[in-house]
């Protein structure tokens, strides 16, 4: 079974652009949550979406959106990129939502660096 | 507010030898506490988890010690190995798919 898939890898950026991250789940998972890896803030939670709904949010600017699709698939936008803004983002997915015995399996995370 | 304290920040030990890293909430919603380990340029795999009903869960070499009182909980390494130099978080969740990270610690084993 393929493991959480994410795109790209690494990704460098000018301070006020935008981009947009992309995160393909384990098959049959519906449960997509996504994570800031910083070396000053460590690992941090940014929103879960579930069945194309966002579910839980974390303590980001509105900046930091993202959005589901009908096959589980995610992307993560965030506009008007800061300095701050580099780090490792991390995707992970589990079978379902809402219960916290799904284990959550992790990709290993697209690199943006912005400049 | 860091929900999850970890420590230590860094944590050297031979081969052969027990590694413990620590890990302290206050958040008494959280039932359901992973470990998991990174290495360089990879993601986060889980290594072992415990749900607050149980005090010692072990898989293999690794042991996780929960004391619901205490709000504490440890992951213990047995027989440490050169292959276990790895980042390693605490995280504690709640009913919602959102982990809190403890801060990692860096294990480095020595030959």
């Amino acid at each position: 079974k393929a493991g959480v898939t994410q795109t790209p890898r690494y990704l460098i950026k000018t301070r006020g652009q935008q981009v947009t991250l992309s995160c393909s789940p384990i098959s049959g998972h519906r449960s997509v949550s996504w994570y800031q890896q910083t070396p000053g803030q460590g690992l941090q939670f940014l929103f879960e979406y579930f069945s194309e709904t966002q579910r839980n949010k974390g303590n980001f600017p509105g900046r930091f959106s993202g959005r589901q699709f009908s096959n589980s698939r995610s992307e993560m936008n965030v506009s008007t990129l800061e300095l701050g803004d580099s780090a490792l983002y991390l995707c992970a997915s589990s079978v379902t939502g809402g219960s916290s015995y799904n284990e959550q399996f992790f990709g290993p995370g697209t690199r943006l660096t912005v400049l | 507010q860091q929900q999850v304290k970890q420590s230590p920040q860094s944590l050297i030990v031979q081969k052969g030898g027990i590694s413990i890293i620590n890990c302290a909430y206050e958040n008494t919603a959280f039932d359901y506490f992973p470990w998991y380990q990174q290495f360089p340029g990879k993601g986060p795999a889980l290594l072992i988890a415990i749900r607050p009903d149980v005090s010692e869960k072990k898989e293999g070499r690794f042991t996780i010690s929960f004391n619901k009182s205490a709000k504490q909980f440890s992951l213990h390494i047995m027989d440490s190995q050169p292959g276990d130099s790895a980042t390693y978080f605490c995280a504690a969740q709640t009913g919602a798919n959102n982990l809190f990270f403890g801060t990692g610690t860096r294990l480095t084993v020595i030959p």
